[in-house]
């Protein structure tokens, strides 16, 4: 069965500091992967996604996320943070098939410090 | 045009009672789901509904059905409701494929007291 770890529960971040987010995944088939965001009582958005080819990927709000296959890993960066990036972050695999589910991680709290 | 809603958005109500969420896609995906977020904030798969036809359920107690009248809808009903189904509901959908993420909806707060 495919799953998904998140290490970090919580990063606390000054603002224009540099972010990096793990994310491993588990599951031993072609996968593809997703980082969502959900602000503070909001739904789920969609950051960015690695389906296939270049292994790093540029999402929406200057985040990017590179792929590593041999490190089940696909970590999310973001050169400079801010206040308005506080939020809760989504890793989630999707794989088994064209009806495989979304997957999630159990999210990383990032809190930007004005 | 909002592409996945949900209703209500906070639910309040007393334990044993039945209620129902409703969720309605107008993106032509085929497939939509229902996702439970605990207090933790942890996303789990409840279900998913292809073409009229549950594909998949996760371990969730049978006080909680799905009912799609068609390919758009996907309404979430609760039997019996218990503390424990206290939690934030979002339905989703998406197109067939790995490649293609899922649309969320903006959620449903219950709170059962």
């Amino acid at each position: 069965a495919q799953s998904v770890s998140q290490h970090n529960h919580h990063v606390i971040l000054s603002e224009a500091a540099s972010l990096e987010l793990g994310c491993n995944y588990s599951y031993g088939g072609t996968v593809n992967l997703f980082w969502y965001v959900q602000y503070p009582g909001q739904h789920l958005q969609l950051l960015l996604k690695y389906f296939s080819g270049d292994p790093l990927v540029k999402g929406i709000k200057g985040f990017e996320a590179e792929f590593i296959k041999s490190k089940f890993s696909f970590n999310l960066r973001k050169p400079s943070v801010q206040w308005s990036d506080t939020a809760e972050y989504f890793c989630a695999v999707r794989g088994g098939g064209s009806q495989g589910n979304l997957i999630f991680g159990k999210g990383t709290k990032l809190s930007v410090k004005p | 045009d909002t592409a996945v809603s949900q209703t209500p958005k906070y639910l309040v109500t007393q334990m044993g009672n039945d209620k129902s969420i409703k969720c309605e896609q107008n993106l032509g995906h085929d497939t939509m789901y229902w996702y439970k977020q605990d207090s933790k904030k942890f996303l789990k798969i409840m279900f998913s509904y292809n073409n009229k036809e549950l594909i998949i359920n996760e371990t969730v107690p049978n006080r909680f059905s799905p009912k799609s009248p068609d390919k758009a809808h996907l309404n979430l009903h609760i039997n019996s409701l218990e503390l424990g189904d206290s939690a934030v509901y979002f339905c989703a959908s998406s197109q067939d494929g790995r490649g293609y993420g899922y649309t969320f909806g903006s959620g449903t707060r219950l709170t059962v007291v």
